[in-house]
């Protein structure tokens, strides 16, 4: 059963870079058909996506946050990271890393990571 | 951006009844690409339904979506006492993916 786990620092200060990494397991990473995403969801509020990467590292972002975030992958340990920079309290949020599938018509997110609560606060 | 509003907001329903719950697109979603997420309290969504009216892996089949173009519907035909969560629309037509704001089912 693929498992997804997001880890770093539940505490950024504003004006900060946000750290996050998930780590997947049972399966499936390393396959080209899949991609890897990160998305967000302010405490009571709805879900934002933030941006997807491939296996190769073909990246893709959502353009609201474009400027601010970088996505990356380590595929010797099957893991994905998102850096969000000069963090705001319009940052805080549960961050979670999901997966998808690449083509046009696989955008929806079957497995998901049990989310990172990241709060931005000096 | 294709911006998605869901409705009702909240729907406050008894075991046993049925749920229909609304999401609207702003502009057509292409080839139908609308997926449903169920959320309970401190768990991530998970995925009912995809490409509108598919049912992902496991999903009970009192689960049902439809529509096409810019309305789309989730159904829950009788509602089990774990169906109480909050439900949201998702459009992967364009880009950038986005969400609808969510629909709140609650036990009357």
């Amino acid at each position: 059963q693929l498992q997804l786990q997001e880890s770093g620092p539940g505490l950024v200060k504003p004006s900060e870079t946000l750290s996050l990494t998930c780590t997947v397991s049972g399966g499936s990473f390393s396959s080209s058909g899949y991609c890897w995403v990160w998305i967000r969801q302010p405490p009571g509020k709805g879900l934002e996506w933030i941006g997807k990467i491939s296996y190769s590292g073909s990246t893709y972002y959502n353009p609201s946050l474009k400027s601010r975030v970088t996505i990356s992958v380590d595929t010797s340990k099957n893991q994905f990271s998102l850096k969000l920079i000069s963090v705001t309290a319009a940052d805080t949020a549960v961050y979670y890393c999901a997966r998808r599938e690449c083509n046009y018509g696989g955008g929806y997110f079957d497995y998901w990571g049990q989310g990172a609560l990241v709060t931005v606060s000096s | 951006e294709i911006v998605l509003t869901q409705s009702p907001g909240t729907l406050s329903l008894s075991p046993g009844e049925r749920a229909t719950l609304s999401c609207r697109a702003s502009q057509t979603v292409s080839s139908s690409y609308l997926a449903w997420y169920q959320q309970k309290p401190g768990q991530a969504p998970r995925l009912l339904i995809y490409g509108a009216s598919s049912r992902a892996t496991g999903i009970p089949d009192r689960f049902s979506g439809s529509g096409s173009g810019t309305d789309f519907t989730l159904t829950i035909s009788r509602l089990e006492p774990e169906d109480f969560a909050v439900y949201f629309c998702q459009q992967y037509g364009s880009s950038p993916l986005t969400f609808g704001g969510g629909t709140k089912v609650e036990i009357k």
